[in-house]
């Protein structure tokens, strides 16, 4: 049983450009969130999706965005891509109904120059 | 302030020696996880928790739900737990600024 996977492992773009990293849940998880951990920091939540919508969100702008799919799986995009946005992006699973039991990705790292 | 604070930042022990890292946090919580983040970024949850203590290995978890509070053991150290031990109040996930371990052969 594989756990979470995400992709890619590691990613370098400069400002202005826009990215999508994408995570694969544990088998059978039907909820995904997404966090960034900037260097030196704990991880901040970014939002949870749950049946292809937004169940919640942190405190990121518009700028941050995502999806997930039938199977799913979800990506996150982030859009006009700041110097401030280089960090590590967990992606974690979990059951809707067992949210605090969160299986963790092991991240993709981005650089932005 | 940090809704999740933990104590020590940073954390230089020996070999062998016994480790205590402190979690308190400020609002009512349904569980506290700990998590372990290696170099490269990867974590892993060691423990979740909503009450009393458990147990996994050298490792041992409590938390005091009156007193919202938890701490992390770590007994017989060894230079392979050197990591960042984070720990987070379950739900959306609040973290912890998280405890860098180094343990010294």
């Amino acid at each position: 049983d594989a756990g979470v996977t995400q992709s890619p492992t590691h990613l370098i773009k400069t400002r202005g450009q826009q990215v999508t990293l994408r995570c694969s849940p544990k088998s059978g998880h039907d909820t995904v969130s997404w966090y960034q951990q900037a260097l030196g920091q704990g991880p901040q939540f970014i939002f949870q999706y749950y049946e292809e919508e937004e169940r919640q969100r942190g405190n990121f702008p518009d700028r941050f965005s995502g999806h997930q799919f039938p199977n799913y799986s979800s990506e996150l995009n982030v859009n006009a891509l700041l110097l401030g946005d280089s960090a590590l992006y967990l992606c974690a699973s979990s059951f809707l109904s067992a949210r605090d039991t969160q299986y963790f990705g092991p991240g993709t790292r981005l650089t932005v120059l | 302030k940090n809704e999740v604070e933990q104590s020590p930042q940073n954390l230089t022990a020996q070999e062998g020696e016994f480790i205590t890292i402190n979690c308190s946090y400020s609002v009512g919580i349904s569980a506290l996880h700990w998590l372990q983040q290696h170099p490269g970024g990867g974590i892993v949850s060691l423990f979740m928790l909503s009450s009393g203590k458990k147990k996994h290995g050298r490792l041992i978890a409590t938390i005091n739900i009156q007193e919202k509070h938890s701490s992390l053991h770590i007994t017989a150290s060894h230079p392979r737990d050197s990591a960042v031990y984070i720990c987070a109040r379950g739900g959306e996930l609040v973290f912890g600024q998280g405890t860098r371990l180094t343990i010294n052969p």
